[in-house]
């Protein structure tokens, strides 16, 4: 069974950092490219970032280009998601999710929330 | 950026009645790279199409996506009490992944 389980959401003040994890089990975590969807409270779904399965390709969403860093250590079967310059309107929680070969996100976990708030 | 805008907000509804959710892209999508989510409160959204009309295992045949181009269309053929939730639809082009801003099915 596939599992993707995030870890490290908390509350942080504007200009802080965070970094979440990604715990993935249940298949051959090297062979898939790996994101970071975010869901501020009460919003919509927002791309972040995206890494693929041996980490040569980084990708991510102009709101966080240069504060946000995708990482994934695939001997540990972990994806990352270093966040700096923390803004309050980085508010949500954050998912991590498989993206399959028709770039699509089959697979999600249940989310780490980040507030940030003074 | 390709931006989708999905209609309407929200669709009132009651159960046993058909649903249709609209999906509208700035640009023409792949018909590949076109997915629709339902996501219900407090979970994470799962995946119910890909490739604008596959259904993703174990979805029930009550739910099809349709479309091409632009335009695309999830129908829920007849709304079970469980259906009542928000719908996303998302795309890929150009290494970027965008997502509606989300329909909302609720109860009548």
């Amino acid at each position: 069974e596939v599992q993707l389980v995030e870890s490290g959401g908390g509350l942080v003040k504007p200009g802080g950092s965070l970094r979440l994890s990604c715990a993935a089990s249940g298949f051959t975590f090297s062979t898939y490219s790996m994101n970071w969807v975010r869901q501020a409270p009460g919003k919509g779904l927002e791309w972040v970032s995206s890494i693929s399965s041996s980490g040569t390709y980084i990708y991510y969403a102009d709101s966080v280009k240069g504060r946000f860093t995708i990482s994934r250590d695939n001997a540990k079967n972990s994806l990352y998601l270093q966040i700096n310059s923390l803004r309050v309107e980085d508010t949500a929680v954050y998912y991590c999710a498989r993206i399959s070969w028709g770039n699509y996100f089959d697979y999600w976990g249940q989310g780490t929330l980040v507030t940030v708030s003074s | 950026d390709i931006v989708l805008t999905q209609s309407p907000g929200t669709l009132s509804l009651s159960p046993g009645e058909r649903a249709t959710l609209s999906c509208r892209a700035s640009q023409s999508v792949s018909n590949s790279y076109l997915a629709w989510y339902q996501q219900k409160p407090g979970q994470a959204p799962r995946l119910l199409i890909y490739g604008a009309s596959s259904r993703a295992t174990g979805i029930p045949d009550r739910f099809s996506g349709s479309g091409s181009g632009t335009d695309f269309t999830l129908t829920i053929s007849r709304l079970e009490p469980e259906d009542f939730a928000v719908y996303y639809c998302q795309q890929y082009g150009d290494s970027l992944w965008t997502f509606g801003q989300g329909t909302k099915v609720e109860i009548k």
